[in-house]
């Protein structure tokens, strides 16, 4: 079965720095796809970034990256720039190509200082 | 603009009412919904997964007799909490999804609270 696991309940940057959240996997499959959800207090789930496996280039979207390391099956989203509505918690999620259901992480908890 | 359309947001109601929340999708057809619980501080625990036209799967634990599902139209899915109690309360999240190699898209989710 496959597992998501976020090691860290609680992380705080300090406004305009970078944050590092972790997030490591476990799976048989070749080929998925590894998600990161923004869930603020509102709980309203949104997608951060998608990586499809097959893909070796991390992706990116503006201020969030990616360090994808299929070898080590970790998965961490780098957060730049922090600013004040990035504090959120943070789902990293597993889902297989066929089937799709995510399993996601425990979540992080993403405070940011002003 | 919202993909998907969650109602209600909000409910509160007495011990042993059902209660039906509704997953809506707004800007394709859905031939797959899911149909998540979350408690305070904690992850997405998928409940079931909703096929139009067939019935919905159940993950290990839940009780289908509990939490009926209905996915009659390939926009409309339901969840209906019967004979409700306060165990029950918790937050339901819905997401929908057109093909299976796309990302779910999320409804704003429905807070439940049995008294």
């Amino acid at each position: 079965a496959q597992t998501v696991t976020q090691s860290q309940p609680e992380m705080s940057v300090q406004e305009a720095e970078t944050v590092t959240l972790s997030c490591t996997y476990d799976t048989s499959e070749s080929d998925y796809y590894l998600f990161w959800y923004k869930q603020p207090p509102s709980r309203q789930m949104i997608l951060v970034i998608r990586q499809e496996a097959y893909k070796q280039q991390n992706a990116t979207e503006n201020r969030f990256s990616v360090n994808f390391q299929k070898a080590a099956k970790s998965f961490s989203l780098k957060i730049s720039d922090s600013q004040l509505g990035d504090a959120a918690m943070y789902f990293c999620a597993y889902s297989r190509v066929q089937g799709g259901k995510l399993i996601f992480g425990q979540g992080t908890e993403l405070s940011v200082k002003p | 603009g919202a993909v998907v359309s969650q109602h209600p947001s909000w409910v509160i109601c007495k011990s042993g009412t059902s209660v039906k929340i509704e997953c809506r999708s707004l800007d394709f057809q859905a031939t797959t919904m899911f149909w998540y619980r979350q408690f305070p501080k904690q992850s997405l625990m998928l409940m079931a997964t909703s096929n139009e036209g067939s019935k919905a799967t159940y993950e290990q634990g839940v009780e289908k007799d509990k939490f009926l599902i209905n996915h009659a139209s390939l926009t409309l899915s339901t969840l209906t909490v019967t004979s409700a109690h306060p165990e029950d309360s918790s937050f339901y999240i819905c997401s929908v999804r057109a093909y299976s190699n796309q990302p779910q898209h999320f409804g704003d989710g429905t807070r439940l609270s049995i008294l």
